[in-house]
């Protein structure tokens, strides 16, 4: 069955980053698009940005480019998505979530990570 | 980039009928059929609901259907229960291989 594990909780300074992990298993990785969610506490769902299935192409929303990266690893099938420059506004749970190519839809979610980010 | 727009609550009797609005843009929710919904119960993942306007995944109740008329998709939650008090969203894809998520409903049961 298709399952998405996400690494633990991390707390950081102002100013750092954090490297989230997403392991897939129950399919293949390199034939879906794999997204980044997060949620901030008491508040609504944001897109983030997505890896393509050929792990080269990735869009990412207008407001995390050039501070985020997501890359992926087939050999281990985890995706990882990387926030640099947090601020206390970035405190949420993030998200991976599988598409489907060409679905537009996220069929199968994470668990979420919860990042704290606090002096 | 703004976010879609829902309304905050909504609230029905079980077995009542609800509607939960989607409003978006030329950009978006109007110019694809690209919209979907999730269902999310406090401290889980979201779950799909709805894809595609008007499509259910295998295993989710036909009592939730979906519509769309130019840049406002709906959902309708039929015969509510009380499982179905959670946080609803819809999403749709936009321009330039983005996406963006509604600003989220509460359902309460009553």
């Amino acid at each position: 069955q298709v399952q998405l594990v996400q690494s633990g909780t991390e707390l950081r300074k102002p100013g750092a980053s954090v490297k989230v992990s997403c392991k897939a298993s129950g399919y293949t990785l390199t034939g879906y698009y794999m997204h980044w969610v997060r949620q901030a506490p008491g508040q609504g769902l944001e897109w983030m940005g997505v890896i393509y299935p050929n792990g080269i192409d990735r869009s990412y929303a207008q407001k995390f480019r050039g501070r985020i990266s997501v890359t992926r690893d087939t050999s281990t099938s985890t995706v990882y998505m990387e926030l640099g420059s947090l601020k206390s506004e970035d405190t949420a749970v993030y998200f991976c979530a599988r598409e489907l190519p060409e679905s537009c839809h996220f069929d199968y979610w994470g668990q979420g990570t919860l990042v704290t980010v606090s002096s | 980039q703004s976010a879609l727009t829902q309304p905050a609550s909504v609230s029905g009797s079980p077995g009542q009928s609800i509607t939960i609005s989607c409003t978006g843009t030329s950009s978006d929710v109007g110019g694809f059929d690209r919209v979907s919904w999730y269902q999310q119960h406090p401290g889980k993942a979201p779950k799909l609901m709805i894809y595609d306007v008007i499509n259910r995944p295998s295993g989710v109740s036909n009592r939730f259907s979906g519509s769309k008329s130019g840049n406002t998709a709906s959902l309708t939650i039929s015969g509510l229960q009380a499982e179905d008090e959670a946080d609803y969203y819809c999403s749709s894809y936009r321009r330039s291989s983005t996406y963006v998520f509604g600003t989220g409903t509460k359902v309460t049961v009553l």
